[in-house]
């Protein structure tokens, strides 16, 4: 099955306690992104990767960090996590074709994350 | 720079009425493509609808329907005889082409729906 997953669903944590939520597609995809969601704020995105070694930031990369050494793999890093941080993640993958202009992402199930 | 808008924070309805979801957005890119988002209380997004700015036909799907007006910066979602499972936050989304800011995705605040019976 077609999926991408996210990994933990839940985690409660500490400020200051690195920790990392994983992100994985098992579709081939090129593109992946992070989001985060919060009330009244919709989703931002974080950082987005075109390829294995391949990032950039988005719209709220502050406090972040990503890697992609697999193309299947696609890692969110909180090195140093605040209260602030606090939010619903959701992990996405896409791909690019000549005969397809659009981005048709595949969303994660989310991961709800609090920094206490 | 890119932004969606929806003003309508939350929304409630009794079953069978018909809703509309507006969404307003910002761009300076010529080539575009608009999103509707369903997140029902269990969390996941689900994909509704996707259209390009070259295509303002509008859409019906069922009992949605979707009203693109570029002249307004309008694409408004248009849920008819609405049912409890209907009951969701809706987002809109703007996103680039494969040509430019392809992973560049902006999403509205949200609207919640809740449709009573």
């Amino acid at each position: 099955e077609a999926q991408v997953t996210q990994n933990p669903r839940y985690l409660i944590t500490v400020t200051g306690k690195k920790l990392t939520v994983t992100c994985s597609q098992n579709m081939n995809h090129e593109y992946m992104s992070w989001y985060r969601q919060d009330p009244g704020l919709g989703l931002r995105q974080i950082y987005y990767s075109m390829n294995v070694e391949v990032t950039d930031k988005g719209d709220v990369p502050e406090g972040y960090k990503v890697s992609r050494k697999e193309k299947r793999n696609f890692p969110l890093i909180l090195e140093s996590p605040s209260p602030n941080q606090t939010s619903l993640y959701f992990c996405a993958s896409s791909f690019a074709t000549s005969g397809k202009f659009y981005n048709e992402q595949f969303f994660g199930p989310g991961t709800r994350l609090t920094v206490l | 720079a890119q932004k969606v808008t929806q003003a309508q924070t939350e929304i409630s309805v009794v079953e069978k009425e018909d809703v509309t979801l507006d969404c307003v957005y910002e761009t300076r890119d010529t080539t575009y493509y608009l999103f509707w988002y369903k997140q029902p209380p269990s969390g996941e997004l689900v994909f509704l609808i996707r259209r390009n700015s070259f295509d303002e036909q509008n859409e019906i799907s069922g009992r949605y329907s979707w009203n693109f007006q570029k002249s307004t910066s309008s694409f408004n979602f248009t849920i008819t005889a609405s049912q409890v499972v209907d009951s969701a936050v809706y987002f809109c989304a703007l996103s680039g082409t494969l040509l430019y800011n392809f992973n560049k995705f902006y999403f509205g605040s949200g609207t919640k729906l809740n449709v009573k019976p």
